[in-house]
């Protein structure tokens, strides 16, 4: 089955500055790769994705990059807030809808 | 478009005790799905239904646990007996299907157990 990665599991960072998580997956027939904010106590939200036929996608401070050769996709939060700690969750989904998560980042964004 | 139902949102029980949680996904959305969410972990699948079918149970402990979806809409999820390492959030997501993806989350049921 897929096997999905996560790194760093907790990430600090200077508001302002620039945040990256990193995620490695296994499995070449998962096509879709959506990342999650989950703030405390809260539901995972979908803040952004990406499909396997594209290489980047952007949306205001959050983009995506996938790297299908590799197996490996990133989200890039630019000119962070305070409102953007939480713990963000990648994952890889293929055709079935079968969704695998990684084992999340703990985003601290400090003032 | 309403979100993802869930309740109750939270249960507090005893060992041994039973459990039950019920979700309502979005309307039209073919594929559902129990998660469970231990602090500090991702989302552990549990059980996927495509309509009214099982996709994947794999995870799902079935001497204690069972799920259903009779009528293709609404899915219950329930713990009998339940055990102190059954203390998570439980949530149920829903996605259109057919290969579509976008998996949205409902706010979740914590259950205490004591």
């Amino acid at each position: 089955g897929e096997n999905v990665e996560q790194h760093p599991s907790t990430l600090s960072v200077q508001e302002g500055d620039s945040a990256v998580i990193k995620c490695t997956y296994s499995d070449s027939a998962s096509n879709y790769f959506p990342w999650y904010k989950q703030e405390l106590g809260k539901r995972p939200q979908l803040i952004i994705d990406i499909r396997s036929n594209v290489g980047e996608k952007k949306d205001q401070r959050i983009a995506v990059t996938l790297n299908k050769t590799a197996k490996h996709f990133s989200l890039h939060i630019t000119e962070t807030q305070p409102e953007d700690s939480a713990v963000y969750f990648c994952a890889a989904s293929n055709t079935g809808n079968q969704f695998y998560f990684g084992t999340g980042t703990s985003l601290t964004v400090i003032p | 478009e309403a979100g993802v139902a869930q309740s109750p949102r939270y249960k507090i029980i005893e060992k041994r005790q039973s459990v039950a949680f019920w979700c309502n996904p979005i309307s039209g959305h073919a594929t559902l799905y129990w998660y469970q969410q231990i602090l500090g972990q991702g989302p552990k699948l549990l059980i996927q239904f495509q309509n009214n079918g099982v996709v994947d149970d794999s995870q799902l402990p079935k001497d204690r646990f069972s799920a259903e979806r009779l009528k293709g809409v609404d899915s219950t999820l329930k713990i009998q007996p339940a055990k102190l390492e059954d203390s998570a959030v439980y949530l149920c997501a829903s996605s259109p299907g057919q290969g579509r993806g976008e998996q949205y989350f409902g706010p979740g049921t914590r259950l205490t157990v004591t």
